[in-house]
């Protein structure tokens, strides 16, 4: 079983403002990390699927990078918005699709 | 195209007894997770079924059960159920079951054990 930490557990961001938090996962045996968007009463929605050691993907004004050697990921959001209030969930699969989520950053963005 | 489904959207169910939980995959995809969600926590893996074979199993104890179903659906079943069984339960699917897939959520049965 991986342990998968995520940091901070919470976050209050000023709309506007940037902010970035962290994934942490063994190194040995990589295949993937995928991180997760969840807001409150919805489905869990796929951000970013990584598998490459400085792999760097974006979406909109999110984007995530990735290092396997040392066993991180930083997700970034740029210009904070009230709709990316959620919690985050980074998730590197111990087998084949075997997701071992993190506890997840939940972030709150203040109007 | 309709996301994943999952029914029933809420249950409650007394100790001791059975509950079956169902998930529709997207259309084409062929492999099913599921997984449980406590408070505070992140999902937990449960099983992984790819064309109607289980491929992995979590740390669950033997009352989880799953199958697939040949048009991909799937069924989640608990027997004897325990208060600590009380949790909001996840289905995914994916097009392949690979590492490298994106997984799509289903909006999750939350179940509560009284």
């Amino acid at each position: 079983i991986l342990n998968v930490e995520q940091s901070p557990q919470s976050l209050h961001v000023q709309e506007g403002d940037s902010t970035n938090f962290t994934c942490s996962f063994p190194s040995s045996n990589f295949y993937a990390l995928h991180w997760y968007r969840w807001e409150t009463a919805k489905s869990p929605e796929a951000l970013f699927v990584m598998t490459l050691n400085g792999d760097e993907k974006k979406k909109g004004r999110i984007s995530a990078t990735l290092n396997t050697k040392e066993g991180y990921s930083y997700l970034y959001i740029k210009g904070s918005q009230p709709e990316d209030s959620a919690t985050y969930l980074c998730a590197p699969p111990f087998g084949n699709e075997k997701l071992t989520f993190g506890t997840g950053t939940r972030l709150t963005i203040i109007p | 195209d309709a996301g994943v489904t999952q029914s029933p959207t809420h249950l409650i169910k007394t100790r001791g007894q059975h509950v079956t939980l169902r998930c529709s995959p997207i259309s084409g995809h062929k492999s099913v997770s599921w997984y449980q969600q406590v408070l505070g926590q992140g999902p937990q893996f449960i099983f992984q079924y790819y064309e109607k074979e289980e491929r992995g199993r979590g740390n669950f104890p033997d009352r989880f059960s799953a199958r697939q179903f040949p048009n991909y659906s799937s069924e989640l079943n608990v027997n004897a159920l325990l208060l600590g069984d009380s949790a909001l339960y996840l289905c995914a699917s994916s097009s392949a079951g690979s590492s490298y897939n994106e997984q799509f959520f289903g909006p999750g049965t939350r179940l509560t054990v009284l």
